[in-house]
């Protein structure tokens, strides 16, 4: 197990409304990347957040936003949700030094269902 | 752009034996790195293996070793000795500027008895 957990597991919305799912990043990391998998597909990065900073965004509309908390957790929301949100979100923590980093560890992911 | 594609949607083999999955990428970039995950059906990203561009040594992690042709620009995971819980998706990632991480559509793995 990487130490990246996830909240919650899963998730059922409606269109329409808002959704915000949860991380804590592995001890040591101080930066969380977000991404989302549609069923049979790889996964799409959205945004990175680097010492509470948005570090870099994916091409995902305003609707998706983010947060980084001081203990580095993290903070996925999305407005107005749409049929085609629904996927599994995967966060992933790292350590990055000066803006570079290596390996990125996974959680176990929010699958999330929009109807 | 940025790309990484892998062409197999699926592969079959028998334990004991050896698979390579393939691997492509696309950036302009000379500073990068590739990295190879596993995905079980449970849904978690498990790290296997990385690659960085300036790295002379092909990278190994135990049953698994990568393939690294620059000039091919092709990175290929050959994992040895395939066990039954090897059975997985395994998906290629490409490094983007040490943000993003480019994900191909993956191959799916299965190893019989």
């Amino acid at each position: 197990e990487t130490g990246v957990t996830q909240s919650p597991t899963h998730l059922i919305k409606t269109r329409g409304q808002q959704v915000t799912l949860r991380c804590s990043s592995q001890s040591g990391h101080n930066t969380v990347s977000w991404y989302q998998q549609a069923l049979g597909q790889g996964p799409q990065f959205i945004f990175q957040y680097y010492r509470e900073e948005e570090n870099g965004r994916g091409n995902f509309p305003p609707r998706f936003s983010g947060l980084q908390f001081p203990n580095y957790s993290s903070e996925l929301n999305v407005n107005a949700l749409e049929l085609d949100d629904s996927a599994l979100y995967l966060c992933a923590s790292s350590f990055s030094g000066s803006g570079t980093q290596v390996e990125q560890y996974f959680g176990p992911g929010t699958r999330l269902t929009v109807t | 752009a940025q790309k990484i594609t892998q062409t197999q949607p699926g592969m079959f083999v028998q334990e004991k034996e050896a698979v390579t999955l393939d691997c492509t990428y696309d950036t302009s970039d000379q500073s990068y790195g590739l990295f190879w995950y596993k995905q079980p059906s449970s849904g978690e990203m498990i790290f296997l293996i990385y690659q960085g561009s300036y790295d002379e040594q092909n990278a190994t992690e135990g049953r698994y070793s990568l393939n690294f042709q620059k000039a091919r620009k092709s990175a290929n995971l050959v994992i040895s000795a395939s066990q039954l819980g090897d059975s997985a998706m395994y998906f290629c990632a490409l490094d983007q500027a040490g943000t993003a991480l480019i994900f191909g559509k993956g191959t799916t793995l299965s190893v019989s008895s």
